[in-house]
């Protein structure tokens, strides 16, 4: 069965330090989303990307982040100065966007990096 | 606004017990409903979802309805195995953003 990839799994970064999250979406799929899971709280949405552009995001994500298709198969986060409260682990995920209503769509999820800023 | 509520945890239960996790939303508009599911050293995994009022999404002995009436969409199980043991998450869909309840870590024990 088709899976959503993460890497690394785990990535620690000095503070003020440009990290890059990796991604491979299930690859016939139209969205992509990045979601992040500060350590005892809840998931939070951060953006998605439809047709090479954000679609939606929320105002965690400001102009430290930006994503990026860079080619056909690989989706990226990069956080451009990381601080300490980006320690978190960054969930990956795509939906299939054919269905015409995204809401009803499953979003496939990836195992998540564990970002870790020290 | 949007938002989750999701019955605190951690719950342990013996096998074979019946099994409640409560979630409550809160949306504008007709948001599709989504438990997922993370097992240790894994992503979130769709375990069923309901996309209207009325709706029932089950899966692998997993059962929850969507009850506009009372805005939850609480996950039910009649006989909990170990293999069951998990963090689960209620989530809503609006626009294609996700929800997401705090999540509710489930141990059985044999």
């Amino acid at each position: 069965e088709p899976e959503v990839t993460q890497t690394p799994s785990h990535q620690v970064t000095q503070m003020g330090q440009e990290v890059i999250l990796r991604c491979v979406p299930i690859s016939n799929h139209l969205y992509f989303y990045w979601y992040r899971q500060i350590l005892g709280q809840k998931v939070e949405f951060l953006v998605s990307f439809y047709n090479n552009e954000i679609s939606e995001k929320s105002e965690i994500f400001d102009d430290q982040f930006s994503v990026e298709r860079p080619d056909g198969s690989n989706f990226t986060l990069k956080i451009r100065s990381t601080k300490l409260e980006d320690s978190a682990m960054y969930f990956c995920a795509s939906s299939p966007g054919t269905s015409g209503r995204p809401s009803t769509d499953t979003q496939y999820f990836g195992p998540g990096t564990r970002l870790t800023v020290l | 606004g949007n938002s989750v509520t999701q019955m605190e945890g951690p719950v342990t239960l013996s096998e074979e017990a019946f099994l409640t996790i409560n979630c409550t939303y809160t949306a504008t508009g007709y948001p599709s409903l989504f438990w997922y599911v993370q097992y240790p050293g894994e992503g979130l995994q769709l375990l069923l979802k309901a996309t209207k009022a009325d709706d029932k999404g089950s899966n692998k002995g997993f059962e929850a309805t969507y009850r506009k009436e009372t805005t939850s969409f609480h996950l039910e199980k009649g006989s909990v195995q170990v293999s069951d043991s998990a963090v689960y998450f209620c989530a809503l869909s609006r626009g294609n953003q996700f929800y997401f309840g705090t999540g509710t870590s489930l141990t059985v024990i044999p």
